[in-house]
């Protein structure tokens, strides 16, 4: 596709289920982020990947959290047992460019609302 | 630390009013500053970006000048349209950190009125 994909879009979780979001970036970005946005907040940053290997993974808030993008491309962001602070959009960003500069192409967001 | 502070939100204007959205930063070092917007049911996508200071960014009538000593990168705009209609988020790129990775402000919602 033209742009980066997130899958499902939305997703109803009850509590202490696993979830798995689903990352397309756009095919042959390098840099592949993980980015959380709580209601009025702003994106807060999860983890990175250039290319299969995650190179930075300090924003993940627990163990409960997980990622992985093991061919270089799809990327999974893996919830185990939700909790209700959980509930926020999972945004997922690829790029072109390796650096400070880059510029990010975002998805439209997995909306995750745990009850 | 990082952090990016930027005006509370929601801006009503008019049409072919004049926009500022005030941000500003405290960061380490020499960081990057972009502008990002969120069009209703679309994802973010970069609106400008500047790199060093006093450089200005600009894009769709929208500019923005790093300015160092004030430690801000302010968004304006000249005449905005009911199109402009979005959340902006100002935001720094981390010094040290992910390649890319960013730090945001909360956003500010711009609502244009005809």
């Amino acid at each position: 596709g033209a742009g980066v994909s997130q899958s499902p879009r939305y997703k109803v979780a009850k509590r202490g289920q696993d979830v798995a979001l689903r990352c397309d970036p756009i095919s042959g970005h390098v840099s592949l982020f993980w980015y959380q946005q709580a209601l009025g907040q702003g994106p807060e940053f999860l983890t990175y990947f250039q290319n299969e290997a995650q190179l930075d993974k300090s924003g993940l808030p627990s163990d409960r959290f997980f990622a992985e993008r093991p061919e270089g491309s799809v990327s999974t962001l893996k919830i185990q047992r939700t909790q209700q602070e959980d509930s926020a959009v999972y945004l997922c960003a690829s790029s072109l460019e390796i650096g400070p500069l880059t510029t990010l192409y975002f998805g439209e967001g997995s909306w995750l609302t745990v009850v | 630390g990082n952090s990016v502070t930027q005006m509370e939100g929601p801006v009503t204007l008019s049409e072919e009013a004049f926009l500022t959205i005030n941000c500003t930063y405290t960061a380490t070092g020499y960081p990057s500053l972009f502008w990002y917007v969120q069009y209703p049911g679309e994802g973010l996508q970069l609106l400008l970006k500047a790199t060093k200071a006093d450089d200005k960014g600009s894009n769709k009538g929208f500019e923005a000048t790093y300015r160092k000593e004030t430690t801000s990168f302010h968004l304006e705009k000249g005449s905005v349209q009911v199109s402009d209609s979005a959340v902006y988020f100002c935001a720094l790129s981390k010094n040290g950190g992910s390649q890319g990775n960013l730090i945001f402000g909360k956003g500010t919602k711009l609502s244009v009125k005809p």
